[in-house]
């Protein structure tokens, strides 16, 4: 069955970077574009951009771009989202979405890992 | 590119119907069928239950249905359950390979 799974709560500092993965299964990783998206604490969801995982061509939304990357590794069918220099607003939980190329929708979402910053 | 506009609540009892409202633009909702809706619980990640307008994903109940009319898109939700109390998002295509959530809306079940 298809499964996305993240890696595991962090705390970080303003300043600081973080990785977040999302190793997918049950699929082929290629067939479908990776999708993130960001939802701070009680609010709503926000689309941050997607990665076609053919090509590993990123595309960022506004207000995501510069400090956000979105990376592969295709050999342990895993996606990335890097996060630099954190600010306090960064803290949210971040979900990995795969997503149909042809109808713009995400059918399966990883569990969420929640990303705090904080001094 | 702005949020599409979702009502912040609804609220219906039990066995009645209800629908959620989705307003965009002309650059998005209006010019593609690309509507979806997702479903999220508490503390859960969300779950997709309309793709491309009104098509609905393996497993998810008939009970759920989604139209869109101009530049608003419409989910429907008849029979309420209990269960379906969640929190409710309609999302977009925006052209250049974007997307655009709604604001969410909250889903009481009297």
């Amino acid at each position: 069955q298809v499964q996305l799974v993240q890696s595991g709560s962090e705390l970080k500092k303003p300043g600081a970077s973080v990785k977040v993965s999302c190793k997918a299964s049950g699929y082929t990783f290629t067939s479908y574009a990776m999708n993130w998206v960001r939802q701070a604490p009680g609010q709503g969801l926000e689309w941050m951009g997607w990665i076609n995982t053919n090509t590993g061509n990123p595309t960022y939304a506004q207000g995501f771009t510069g400090r956000f990357v979105f990376s592969l590794d295709t050999s342990v069918s895993t996606a990335y989202l890097q996060i630099s220099s954190l600010k306090a607003e960064d803290t949210a939980v971040y979900y990995c979405a795969r997503g149909e190329y042809s109808s713009s929708s995400a059918d399966y979402w990883g569990q969420g890992t929640l990303v705090t910053v904080s001094s | 590119q702005s949020a599409l506009t979702q009502p912040a609540s609804v609220s219906g009892s039990p066995g009645q119907s209800i629908t959620i409202s989705c307003t965009g633009t002309s650059s998005d909702v209006g010019s593609y069928n690309l509507v979806s809706w997702y479903q999220q619980h508490p503390g859960k990640a969300p779950k997709l239950m309309i793709y491309e307008g009104s098509k609905r994903p393996s497993g998810v109940s008939n009970r759920f249905s989604g139209s869109k009319s101009g530049n608003t898109a419409s989910l429907t939700i008849s029979g309420l359950q209990a269960e379906d109390e969640a929190d409710y998002y309609c999302c977009s295509y925006a052209g250049s390979s974007n997307w655009v959530f709604g604001g969410g809306t909250k889903l009481t079940v009297l």
